[in-house]
């Protein structure tokens, strides 16, 4: 079974300018989760989307949004980027039960840098 | 917002050292701890779920245990070797979503 993957892997924005990063799950996986991390960081949430729906949403500005396809694949937009937006990007897929044992498979991650 | 605290931050062990490290959580609204490991230029990979007080989970030469009464987790790791090298990552799910804490940087040297 092929595992989560993510495009692009490497990316350099400069402030102002927009990102659009995805995330394609794990065959049968209904739920992706987005994380994000910078140095001394644990990887912070920034949202889940299940079946088609955002139904978790972490502590992130506006400037951060998503959205799932019926495929499951996902997409990640950060708006009007800022140097802090610097970041690993990382999403993980799960088969989106509400159980919470429900493991989370994660994928390689986005490098983002913004200048 | 869960609180989740790792310890130490860092760690250098010879290899054949047994190690072991924390993870503590506010034991109210518990639901369930995840462990995964994170080599570096890899993805977090998922090590074990718990669940109850007492709980003890074993892959290979890594167990954990949980007590979710006091809130804390151990992850050991027995006769350590240099592929153990990662960083270990605890993720209480308080509800509805993973809160990770920052991690415990493993070093394992020959």
């Amino acid at each position: 079974k092929a595992g989560v993957t993510q495009t692009p892997r490497y990316l350099i924005k400069t402030r102002g300018q927009q990102v659009t990063l995805s995330c394609s799950p794990i065959s049968g996986h209904r739920s992706v989760s987005w994380y994000q991390q910078t140095p001394g960081q644990g990887l912070q949430f920034l949202f889940e989307y299940f079946s088609e729906t955002q139904r978790n949403k972490g502590n992130f500005p506006g400037r951060f949004s998503g959205r799932q396809f019926s495929n499951s694949r996902s997409e990640m937009n950060v708006s009007t980027l800022e140097l802090g937006d610097s970041a690993l990007y990382l999403c993980a897929s799960s088969l989106g039960g509400t159980h919470h044992t429900d493991t989370q498979y994660f994928g390689p991650g986005t490098r983002l840098t913004v200048l | 917002i869960l609180n989740v605290e790792q310890s130490p931050q860092s760690l250098h062990v010879q290899e054949g050292d047994s190690t072991n490290f924390t993870c503590s959580f506010p034991s109210s609204n518990f639901y369930a701890l995840h462990w995964y490991r994170w080599e570096t230029a890899k993805s977090p990979e998922a090590l074990f779920v718990m669940t109850l007080n007492g709980d003890e989970k074993k892959k290979g030469r890594i167990s954990a245990t949980l007590n979710t009464k006091e809130g804390y987790s151990y992850l050991y790791i027995k006769g350590s070797q240099p592929e153990d090298s990662a960083t270990y990552l605890c993720a209480p799910n308080g509800g509805n979503k993973l809160t990770f804490g920052t991690g415990t940087q493993l070093k394992v040297e020959l």
